[in-house]
């Protein structure tokens, strides 16, 4: 069973930094795309950032380049995002998920979620 | 990067069917035939419902279905169910360093 967990999430000032971890079981982690997907309490989903199979295949959403930077670790079967100069828009449930072999890929399993909240 | 288009609501008896549009562009939706749709109920993560336009993955209903022409696509939910009540939103790859959503649909089974 593919399974998928979130964590690192809290609260945070503005400027801040967090890392979230995201722990995959049940596959072959290592040949997938895996995203970062967030959503605001009572909004609609965006995409944060994915990462391929080589760990320098990454692309962010124009909000967060420059300031979120997304890794893996394919031996521990877990990925990674890291958010620095945190804002109060970063705000939101961010789930963790996975795609396919192939960046084009839909995202066919979903973490639970792990809450980020931005404030002073 | 700017978000898939789709209206916030759309509602059905049940047993009826209730279609919701996605409308993109030739960079998103027009350009590629990875359209995804999934459904989100209330406090949960979102579920895989459609891929690549017209797909189904193993385990959801074929009263499910996908299609798309030009730069819209569509989700029809035929012979509703008080359990189809949810959120859905499309989904499309735009390209090497983008992936869009729309901004959801809410369906209300009446």
């Amino acid at each position: 069973e593919v399974q998928l967990v979130e964590s690192g999430g809290g609260l945070v000032q503005p400027g801040g930094s967090l890392r979230l971890s995201c722990a995959a079981s049940g596959f072959a982690f290592s040949g997938y795309w895996m995203h970062w997907v967030r959503q605001v309490p009572g909004k609609g989903l965006v995409w944060v950032s994915r990462v391929g199979a080589a760990e320098s295949d990454t692309d962010f959403a124009d909000s967060v380049k420059g300031r979120f930077t997304i890794s893996r670790d394919n031996g521990k079967s877990t990925f990674y995002l890291r958010m620095n100069s945190l804002r109060p828009e970063d705000t939101a449930v961010y789930y963790c998920a996975r795609g396919g072999p192939y960046k084009y890929d839909a995202q066919d399993h979903w973490g639970q979620g792990t809450m980020v909240t931005v404030s002073s | 990067q700017s978000a898939l288009t789709q209206p916030p609501s759309a509602s059905g008896s049940p047993g009826q069917s209730v279609t919701i549009s996605c409308t993109g562009t030739s960079s998103d939706v027009g350009g590629y035939n990875y359209v995804s749709w999934y459904q989100q109920h209330p406090g949960k993560a979102p579920k895989l419902m459609i891929y690549e336009v017209t797909k189904r993955p193993s385990g959801v209903p074929d009263r499910f279905s996908g299609s798309k022409s030009g730069n819209t696509a569509s989700l029809t939910v035929s012979g509703l169910q008080a359990e189809d009540e949810a959120d859905y939103y499309c989904s499309s790859y735009a390209g090497s360093n983008d992936l869009k959503f729309g901004g959801g649909t809410k369906v209300t089974v009446l």
